[in-house]
């Protein structure tokens, strides 16, 4: 009953590294999203996927980059971490993206840049 | 100016006390209007959900949409020190392809 999985909890990182956070879901769900949630800011559209094969930006997409693996998952990366990418990054998932159905939330991923 | 403006507290009550969490949006467009709780260190969940105006009752939950005013309230009451999280508030309209907008949240804290 593990829902939507995401990896690592926590990670530091010095600016200009990189890195690739993990987001695996269990439901059979069709669409996945990429959030980031800064304090005061409520949770921001990184990217999102439709379904297999297919990637879309949402609100803040630069300095991202994703990539939908199969159903199951999908992954961020952040290519040359910057401190404004300091934030909780949540991964979601959907049965079908384009209803009103509820998403489901992973347990997000703490990333601090130094 | 935010699309969907919510105080982000926190607001701090006695156990057993109604609690009134609201949220304004300026879209007219939106059209479904979701709580989501979340507790510390946790993802959202899906609390409540109403389409269009109008109130929804779930246990001790209330949700409740005026259009007209653009404004959504969560009410909670008999309120346990477990209802203490964040809750945040989305909305999203068909043309949109339901994507999510969400409000910034509102930490409440229930004292025992």
């Amino acid at each position: 009953n593990a829902g939507v999985t995401q990896t690592p909890k926590f990670q530091v990182l010095k600016t200009g590294q990189s890195m690739t956070l993990q987001c695996a879901q269990d439901m059979n769900h069709n669409s996945m999203y990429w959030y980031r949630q800064d304090p005061g800011m409520g949770l921001r559209l990184i990217y999102y996927s439709a379904s297999e094969g297919t990637t879309d930006k949402g609100e803040v997409p630069n300095g991202y980059n994703v990539s939908r693996l199969n159903k199951r998952e999908f992954s961020l990366r952040l290519e040359s971490a910057a401190p404004s990418q300091t934030s909780v990054y949540f991964c979601a998932s959907i049965r079908v993206r384009g209803s009103n159905q509820p998403q489901h939330f992973g347990d997000g991923t703490r990333l601090s840049i130094l | 100016q935010k699309e969907v403006e919510q105080d982000p507290g926190p607001l701090s009550v006695p156990e057993g006390a109604i609690v009134s969490l609201n949220c304004t949006y300026s879209n007219s467009a939106f059209q479904y209007f979701m709580w989501y709780r979340q507790y510390s260190r946790k993802g959202p969940e899906l609390l409540m959900y109403t389409y269009s105006s109008g109130n929804k009752e779930d246990g001790r939950f209330t949700a409740q949409v005026d259009k007209s005013s653009k404004y959504i309230s969560l009410f909670i009451r008999d309120s346990q020190p477990s209802d203490s999280a964040t809750y945040l508030c989305a909305m999203s309209y068909m043309d949109s392809n339901y994507q999510l907008i969400w409000g910034a949240g509102t930490k409440l804290i229930i004292k025992p």
